[in-house]
Formats: structure tokens, sequence, C-alpha cells
């Protein structure tokens, strides 16, 4: 496709159960980025990736979280043990280069946690 | 502590008539400058970006001004048309190092009245 391409659009998820929230980015990208935005706020900055390498993962906000992109294309972001404040839209982005301006977004993945 | 601050949650704005809307950062840092506009259930759309070299960068109807001795930016919308009717994030970036990811506000949502 022409776009950033998230699966699923949703997901209910009891607490404590894993999930895992795909992206494909747009071909060719270099870089791409995950997101966590909560209701009323702006999107927070998870983790980078540059190709297969996960270059930054300071926004991960503790060590359920997991994300990975072994092919330098598509990326997953694990969350084991899920719990209700993760619910949140789960945003992936991607740029053709270095810089993350000018990313590409996705629409996101609504995680609920019940 | 939010780095980047949207003061406005919503803004009402009459069709043709110019629409503003502030963003104000503490991170001087940041030295690149962008926003982005969201529709319902669709990811961010990148919009137009300014770096800290400039004061004022103009694209159609858009123009974000860039204030740095008052940490402070704006983009304006003129005339505004019924279509603009969004969320509209800002967000900034530190070329120079820190995360690697978009630091965003809050959003404003903008609604164009006919």
């Amino acid at each position: 496709g022409a776009g950033v391409s998230q699966s699923p659009r949703y997901k209910v998820a009891k607490r404590g159960q894993d999930v895992a929230l795909r992206c494909d980015p747009i071909s060719g990208h270099v870089s791409l980025f995950w997101y966590q935005q909560a209701l009323g706020q702006g999107p927070e900055f998870l983790t980078y990736f540059q190709n297969e390498a996960q270059l930054d993962k300071s926004g991960l906000p503790s060590d359920r979280f997991f994300a990975e992109r072994p092919e330098g294309s598509v990326s997953t972001l694990k969350i084991q043990r899920t719990q209700q404040e993760d619910s949140a839209v789960y945003l992936c982005a991607s740029s053709l280069g270095r810089m993350n301006t000018e990313a590409f977004f996705g629409q996101g993945t609504r995680l609920t946690v019940v | 502590d939010q780095q980047v601050k949207q003061n406005s949650p919503s803004l009402s704005v009459q069709e043709g008539r110019i629409s503003i809307l502030n963003c104000d950062y503490t991170n001087s840092m940041f030295d690149y400058f962008l926003w982005y506009k969201k529709y319902p259930a669709e990811g961010p759309t990148f919009l137009i970006s300014i770096s800290s070299i400039k004061d004022k960068n103009e694209d159609g109807r858009f123009t974000v001004f860039l204030n740095k001795s008052a940490k402070h930016l704006s983009l304006h919308i003129v005339p505004s048309q019924p279509g603009d009717s969004a969320v509209y994030f800002c967000a900034a970036y530190a070329s120079g190092g820190g995360a690697d990811g978009l630091t965003f506000g809050k959003g404003t949502h903008l609604i164009i009245q006919p």
C-alpha cells in the first residue's frame, strides 16, 4: 500500500494478557517510530528504529513493552501482562531518512485493556 | 513536565477568517518544529514545519511563525475553510541530542463555523 498500515485497528485485551501490534511502514523507509497516545493527550514517543537497529527505546514505559523490526521493514510492538493504564492508541510512523521530521503516520491501533 | 504546551484545548473560528493556533515550548534544545493535523480515527498528517534558523515559513494558506526568544510558535490559517476542522498538534525536535522522537503538545481542536 501507499501509506503506513497498522493492524489490528482495534484490540480489546483482558488485564494480564499479552498483545502484539503490527506496523507495515512505507516501502523503503529507513526510520520507524512508535508513539503512544492516551485519551486527550498528544502522542508520546516510545521507540525508534533505523532499519533493523533499535537506536532509541528511551520512551518505553516499562520492561513489559518490547519492540522489534527484525528485517528492517515490518515492526511489532509487544506488550506483556497488559494493565489498564496501557489503554491508548498506538501510532506507528515511518520516514525516508534519518530524521523523524515529516514522518508519515499510520491510523493507529486502539488498545483497550479491561 | 510538558515541554510543548498548547494551552487552548479548542478554538472556534468563522469560515473565511484567520485561525491562529499557539504553541509554547520550554526546552531550549529544540531546533525544529512541526504542525500536524489529525482527523478522528486517522493518524496525524504533517502540515508544515520550521527550522530554528528561520522565523517564518509559508505554504499556501498555512504560515508558521517562530519567536525563539519567547519560545513560542504559532500557526496561521488564512482563509479558514470547513475542511480545516480538526485537531492540530504542535511538535518539536532537538537535532543535537535527546530522544529521537518528536515531543508533541496536547493538541488544539479547531472548529470552523460556517
